[in-house]
């Protein structure tokens, strides 16, 4: 959906570097997401925000960090990268007050760590 | 923890037949998603199932939500290639971590013309 953004689309980096890895929204959405996808493993939820002060941990957060600068901006960090960090990451953003299930996905960045 | 297995992991057809793609929770769900993400694309939200038993259609798509609510399925009749990706089922439990979709692993769709 071009109303969420990721930048970058793709990155390299080398193992024990810091990345971050950012999202923004216009939609006016109060909640954010981060997940990884593996081949053949679906979607992983890494961490959750249903506001500016509120963060939430998901089924993978280990290695992981977030920020949630703005309710329009979300964050992902990985302070050490490791290779088995390599896989497709995407943000995504509900709205709590109208349909808060739907949930709608950025473009995705792709990671490898070498 | 919680999981959703899907089935097929794959299915190829050909265009025109039916497609059905089947997930299964051991333990209740709240609800249920599907999702359709296209080749070199992003999950897009399909549809939603809150009730036991409930059954929704949107064109040649037809969702069903089990009636103990631990089972669904989504069927694509007279596929076309349009239909072509990975398909995904997010459930949602009740409780602690009631926030957080689990994905099945999809079910990717190849369509020979």
């Amino acid at each position: 959906d071009a109303d969420v953004t990721q930048t970058p689309r793709n990155r390299i980096t080398k193992t024990g570097k810091r990345i971050m890895l950012e999202c923004s929204q216009t939609k006016g959405h109060d909640r954010m997401y981060w997940y990884r996808q593996d081949p053949g493993l679906g979607l992983r939820l890494i961490y959750y925000s249903f506001d500016v002060k509120d963060i939430n941990k998901g089924e993978i957060s280990d290695g992981y960090s977030v920020s949630r600068q703005a309710q329009a901006k979300f964050s992902l960090s990985l302070e050490s990268a490791i290779p088995n960090q390599t896989a497709l990451y995407f943000c995504a953003t509900s709205d709590s007050a109208n349909r808060p299930y739907e949930q709608y996905f950025g473009p995705g960045t792709r990671l490898t760590v070498t | 923890g919680q999981q959703v297995m899907q089935i097929p992991q794959y299915q190829h057809v050909q265009e025109g037949e039916d497609f059905t793609t089947y997930c299964n929770s051991s333990t209740t769900l709240s609800n249920i998603q599907w999702y359709k993400q296209r080749p070199g694309g992003h999950p897009v939200f399909l549809i939603q199932l809150v009730k036991s038993g409930e059954v929704k259609k949107q064109k040649r798509l037809t969702f069903q939500f089990g009636e103990a609510k631990k089972n669904s399925s989504l069927h694509i009749t007279a596929t076309q290639t349009t239909d072509v990706g990975t398909y995904f089922c997010a459930g949602r439990y009740s409780g602690a971590g009631s926030y957080q979709l689990t994905f099945g692993k999809g079910t990717k769709l190849s369509v020979i013309p």
